[in-house]
């Protein structure tokens, strides 16, 4: 199947620092990418859809000015999150998929705020 | 809403036992039902999917069945192996074609030697 690669990994930042994580599809173009987070021993819930070259669609709860998303190119989408705390600690995860394709998810990006 | 229940895990297992994983779903209409698989340090994987009442959908073994009637899509496999432990995610999403999904907790599963 298609690869989605999320970078990074694993990040650790201090309280009031911001934090971009990067979503790449890597051969195949991404008209939609969906942005996850996953509380430990919750479902992933969806924070917002986006669609290359206009303004991502936020889930009921999630503020916008928090959590920035930007899908500037049909490969490429980025969440950053803003003046972290640890509240924001939890895993993320990006999926990606083109015109009436299934979804393919990232690796997931594990974030520490301390 | 839509929600997706599945069983608590961890699910500890001998290899070759034989594994069920329960999941239950609500949704308006009549969805799409999913199980993913996530291997350590790997992103979700679609491991089936089915997209009506009594449809299989079946992969690498495993084969789930879309219940309407008890709204279940519950994950089984014959013989498991070690190479099977990972996080299992069941989904659902409201139509047929591949639009936002709602997951289920996830389940692990550990497959012992």
């Amino acid at each position: 199947g298609a690869v989605v690669s999320q970078h990074p990994s694993r990040v650790i930042c201090k309280s009031g620092t911001s934090v971009k994580i990067e979503c790449r599809s890597l051969d195949f173009q991404a008209t939609t990418m969906f942005w996850y987070r996953q509380f430990p021993k919750q479902s992933l819930m969806l924070m917002a859809t986006s669609n290359e070259g206009s303004k991502a669609t936020y889930e009921q709860g999630v503020e916008k000015d928090k959590f920035l998303i930007n899908h500037a190119s049909l490969t490429l989408s980025t969440l950053t999150v803003t003046s972290a705390h640890p509240e924001d600690s939890s895993f993320y995860i990006c999926s990606a998929r083109d015109l009436g394709a299934e979804a393919f998810f990232g690796q997931g990006t594990r974030l520490t705020v301390v | 809403g839509n929600s997706v229940t599945q069983m608590e895990g961890p699910v500890t297992l001998s290899e070759e036992a034989f594994l069920t994983i329960n999941c239950t779903y609500t949704a308006t209409g009549y969805p799409s039902l999913f199980w993913y698989v996530q291997y350590p340090g790997e992103g979700l994987q679609l491991l089936l999917k089915a997209t009506k009442a009594d449809d299989k959908g079946s992969n690498k073994g495993f084969e789930a069945t879309y219940r309407k009637e008890t709204t279940s899509f519950h994950l089984e496999k014959g013989s498991v192996q070690v190479s099977d432990s990972a996080v299992y995610f069941c989904a659902l999403s409201e139509n047929s074609g591949y639009s936002t999904l709602t997951f289920g907790k996830g389940t692990m599963l550990l497959v012992s030697p």
